[in-house]
């Protein structure tokens, strides 16, 4: 399994300020997610980080406020920016790596963000 | 778009009861079906999959078929746990692992 270490695990924020989270995986991975679980909602995904070359956003996010970096392999940082009570979810980072002929998807722990 | 609609939680049971968490899908194709469980504190772990209709997948007890003519995929065990305490999440491939996941229903087992 791939060991994912996920910074922050949680944080209050100020309205208007913004917060990088740090997705840390100890091997290289194929595919690199962030995803974002409202309250009381489903996961959503928010885009997926290429490595060297900008982030694949879905419908509805954008790269202004969801800022995507993913310099090697192994790491990448969201950066929710300008945040807002609306903001306030868990973030989750995932990951896939090849199993034998198969992909394996691993989540990290989250970075529960509330936003004041 | 495709979308996964859960069972709403939360759900509380006795020891060695009868679990089934209900999920629906709507989806165009065929897509693979999911469950995957977030224990306290921890990241979502895959439980099982189908990866097409009538398939059943089974780990740790649990059990889901995938129902195509009800674009079902429901959770079942014949006798929880007090460690099968989690969230547990359904969810659909929409092809390069991008998945998209019902609400999530949280379980409580009681000893």
């Amino acid at each position: 399994s791939a060991v994912i270490s996920q910074k922050p695990s949680r944080d209050i924020c100020q309205r208007g300020t913004s917060l990088t989270i740090q997705c840390q995986v100890d091997s290289q991975v194929t595919m690199m997610f962030w995803y974002r679980q409202q309250p009381g909602q489903s996961l959503t995904l928010i885009a997926t980080a290429n490595q060297g070359s900008e982030a694949t956003y879905e419908s509805g996010f954008v790269i202004d406020k969801f800022p995507i970096s993913r310099p090697n392999l192994t790491f990448s940082t969201l950066t929710v920016s300008n945040m807002s009570p609306e903001d306030s979810s868990i973030y989750l980072c995932s990951v896939t790596r090849a199993l034998g002929t198969n992909e394996k998807l691993f989540f990290g722990s989250g970075t529960q963000l509330s936003v004041l | 778009g495709d979308s996964v609609t859960q069972m709403e939680g939360p759900v509380t049971l006795s020891e060695e009861a009868f679990l089934t968490i209900n999920c629906t899908y709507t989806a165009t194709g065929y897509p693979s079906l999911f469950w995957y469980v977030q224990y306290p504190g921890e990241g979502l772990q895959l439980l099982l999959k189908a990866t097409k209709a009538d398939d059943k997948g089974s780990n740790k007890g649990f059990e889901a078929t995938y129902r195509k003519e009800t674009t079902s995929f429901h959770l079942e065990k014949g006798s929880v746990q007090v460690s099968d305490s989690a969230v547990y999440f359904c969810a659909l491939n929409q092809g390069a692992q991008k998945l998209v996941f019902g609400q999530g229903t949280r379980l409580t087992i009681n000893p």
